[in-house]
């Protein structure tokens, strides 16, 4: 386990229609993070947990967005009746508690709806 | 409302050159200030500072933080094309009960052969 890994890398889907992406953290990190990053912005928190405890979300995420880590391993974003606004890369990050080296990024997910 | 300001936006330099790149931040409860390089994918890490007037140094690259003023900035010196990314600039800031990451909208940076 030598990164933060992100499934798919890639997704195109149809307006409407409904993603899950997956992210699996570093192992022994129990802190696990959801951004969005649009062309020439800065990623964008969407939210963040805690072991399995989903303890903030942004304003940015709307009842379309579901995030769940059942067991505080890895953890899914699912976007329901997605839109062409959602189309940006989705990015995972993991840490541990009291890690003083930042937040370890994933490859990220890429979604385009069309 | 928490904010994070990075300049320039864009940046295209020739091999060897030096490069400064700035970010100021409005923020309650600063913890951290961090740099990471971002290529096609995933953003790297860079720097960690926590601490005004300490400079941390990695390679050709540098970096600074100033708590007073509320800005840090990015050196890096003889670039090189490999030095091609976009650098975000991310503070670390306690918002709903929870630290977490803000960004800047990141400098892009082009070094020409």
């Amino acid at each position: 386990d030598t990164g933060v890994s992100q499934n798919p890398r890639h997704k195109i889907t149809k307006r409407g229609q409904n993603v899950t992406f997956r992210c699996d953290p570093i192992s022994e990190h129990n802190r696990l993070y959801w951004y969005r990053q649009t062309l020439g912005q800065g990623p964008e928190f969407l939210t963040y947990f805690q072991n399995e405890a989903q303890l903030e979300k942004s304003r940015l995420l709307s009842d379309r967005f579901s995030a769940e880590r059942p067991k505080g391993s890895f953890s899914t974003l699912e976007i329901q009746r997605t839109e062409q606004g959602d189309s940006a890369m989705y990015l995972c990050a993991s840490a541990e508690w009291g890690e003083i080296s930042g937040y370890t990024f994933g490859s990220g997910t890429r979604l385009t709806v069309v | 409302e928490d904010k994070v300001v990075q300049s320039p936006l864009s940046l295209v330099v020739h091999e060897g050159d030096t490069v400064t790149l700035n970010c100021s931040y409005e923020v309650t409860n600063f913890r951290s200030l961090l740099w990471y390089k971002q290529e096609k994918k995933a953003p790297t890490f860079l720097f960690m500072l926590t601490s005004s007037g300490i400079e941390k140094k990695s390679g050709r690259l540098s970096s600074i933080l100033d708590k007073k003023e509320l800005f840090s900035i990015l050196n890096i010196t003889a670039t090189q094309t490999g030095d091609s990314a976009i650098y975000l600039c991310a503070v670390e800031a306690l918002g709903a009960g929870t630290y977490k990451y803000i960004f800047g909208t990141g400098t892009r940076l082009k070094v020409l052969a």
